[in-house]
């Protein structure tokens, strides 16, 4: 079984350019979460999805960037137009169908390194 | 003040000793997880609690809901332990997803 698979490891953008990261959650799992680290910052929480909807997207900024996880394929993370600020890790974790108030364990992605040059 | 505190921040510890790293929080959750980071920058999730206490092999995760308070416990440290540990909570009412992470607890076991 697979665990969760974020491509492409590395990505370089030059200022303006877009940024396309993906997530494949682990078999089985049906939501999906979007994290960035800022460099010397900690893990800060952007946007929460399942199949076809976004539940919370209240961590994403107002431009800009939008998330997507279609009903087949990845899930997608996209920056429009991005500036220096944007460079981090972008990590994607899956879990569980989500029963009420209910928590699961989040599984992590190796991350996205993003760098705007 | 931030939401979720961890301390210490930095830890350096011999191979063999007992290691506690403590996360304290401000706001009624219903969750609680702690993750390692590992150097390379991977992150493995630990353990999730709400209450009492987990363990599994030589890690050891308790939470005191009334205190607001969790401790991670490290058995027989070893070198491979060296990480990052982040404490992150679930805020009651909020959606699974919506984490508030600690600043991190950067643990180096030397041999």
């Amino acid at each position: 079984n697979a665990g969760v698979m974020q491509n492409p490891r590395h990505l370089v953008r030059r200022r303006g350019q877009e940024a396309r990261l993906r997530c494949s959650p682990m078999k089985g799992h049906s939501h999906v979460y979007w994290y960035r680290q800022l460099p010397e910052e900690g893990l800060k929480f952007m946007v929460y999805l399942q199949k076809e909807n976004i539940i919370d997207e209240s961590g994403m900024p107002k431009e800009r960037f939008s998330a997507e996880f279609p009903k087949e394929g990845p899930s997608i993370l996209r920056i429009q137009q991005v500036v220096r600020g944007d460079s981090a890790a972008y990590f994607c974790a899956s879990s569980l169908v989500s029963q009420g108030t209910r928590s699961y364990e989040q599984y992590f992605g190796p991350g996205t390194r993003l760098t705007v040059t | 003040k931030n939401e979720v505190e961890q301390s210490p921040q930095n830890l350096t510890a011999q191979e063999g000793e007992f290691i506690t790293i403590n996360c304290s929080y401000s706001v009624g959750i219903s969750a609680l997880h702690w993750l390692q980071q590992h150097p390379g920058g991977g992150i493995v999730s630990l353990f999730m609690l709400s209450s009492g206490k987990k363990k599994h092999g030589r890690l050891i995760a308790t939470i005191n809901i009334q205190e607001k308070h969790s401790s991670l416990h490290i058995t027989a440290s070893h070198p491979r332990d060296s990480a990052v540990y982040i404490c992150a909570v679930r805020e009651y009412g909020g959606s699974q997803g919506n984490l508030i992470f600690g600043k991190g607890t950067k643990l180096s076991v030397k041999p």
